[in-house]
C-alpha cells in the first residue's frame, strides 16, 4: 500500500533555531499534501496544504512565514519551523493524497521539543 | 471550514462487548468519509472508508446516513488490542478533497 515517510521522527532543538521536517510518498505520487499539528490529547489540528509546484494554503491563525512548506516533487513535502518557541512543541504530521490512492496516507509524525 | 463532531469519551468497555460511535458533520458537500484508528503518540491509521450503502470489515461495521449527515462505527467482540482513539474524517471537494477530522472518540477495552 501507500507509504510516507517522514523524518525525524523526535528532535529536540534550541529555542530561535530552525527545524526541518520531511515528507515522502515512497511508491506513489502525492499531489497534495497536508501538514497537521497535534498537541496532547486534541485533534488532528490542519496547519495548511499544499499541491505540487504551488504556493501552500495556510489555514487561518498560521502564519505562512513561520512554517514554511515546500511541495517542489511529486514526492517530497518539507515543513520548516522557523525560529522555533517553546510553544511550537508539538507532534508534526504529514499526509498525504494522491489522484490514484483513495483516502489519506499518513506520515508517522515527528516530535518536536523546543528547550 | 464547517466541523465535524465526535463524543470524546472515553468508553469504558469489557472485552467481547459491542461498542458503538457516532460521529456528525456539518458540511453537506462531504463526499468522502472515512474511519481512521490513532493508538497514543502514533500517526493515525486508515481503519476504514465508509460508502453510502455501508460496509464491514471483519468485525467492524461502518454506516453512513447522509439525511442526518452523520456516519457510525461498529464493533463487535471487543479485543484488548482495539483500544484507541477512533478518528471521524469528513473530505468535501474544494480542489483538493481537503479532509477534516474529528477530536476522536477514545475506547479503552478491559479485560
Amino acid at each position: 500500500g501507500a507509504v510516507v515517510s517522514q523524518h525525524p521522527s523526535r528532535v529536540i532543538c534550541k529555542s530561535g533555531t530552525s527545524v526541518k521536517i520531511e515528507c515522502r510518498s515512497l511508491d506513489f505520487q502525492a499531489t497534495t499534501m497536508f501538514w497537521y499539528r497535534q498537541f496532547p490529547k486534541q485533534s488532528l489540528m490542519l496547519m495548511a496544504t499544499s499541491n505540487e509546484g504551488s504556493k501552500a494554503t495556510y489555514e487561518q491563525g498560521v502564519e505562512k512565514d513561520k512554517f514554511l512548506i515546500n511541495h517542489a516533487s511529486l514526492t517530497l513535502s518539507t515543513l520548516t519551523v522557523t525560529s522555533a518557541h517553546p510553544e511550537d512543541s508539538s507532534f508534526y504530521i504529514c499526509s498525504a493524497s494522491s489522484r490514484t490512492n483513495y483516502g489519506y496516507t499518513f506520515g508517522s509524525g515527528t516530535r518536536l521539543t523546543v528547550v | 471550514r464547517k466541523e465535524v463532531e465526535q463524543d470524546p469519551g472515553p468508553f469504558n468497555v469489557p472485552e467481547g462487548a459491542t461498542v458503538a460511535f457516532n460521529c456528525t458533520y456539518s458540511n453537506s458537500a462531504s463526499q468522502s468519509f472515512f474511519w481512521y484508528r490513532q493508538d497514543c503518540r502514533k500517526e493515525p491509521k486508515l481503519l476504514m472508508s465508509v460508502y453510502s450503502s455501508g460496509n464491514e470489515d471483519g468485525r467492524f461495521t461502518a454506516q453512513l446516513n447522509r439525511a442526518s449527515q452523520y456516519i457510525s462505527l461498529l464493533i463487535r467482540d471487543s479485543k484488548l488490542s482495539d483500544s484507541a482513539t477512533y478518528l471521524c474524517v469528513a473530505s468535501a471537494s474544494g480542489g483538493s478533497y481537503i479532509p477534516t477530522f474529528g477530536r476522536g472518540t477514545s475506547l479503552i477495552v478491559h479485560p
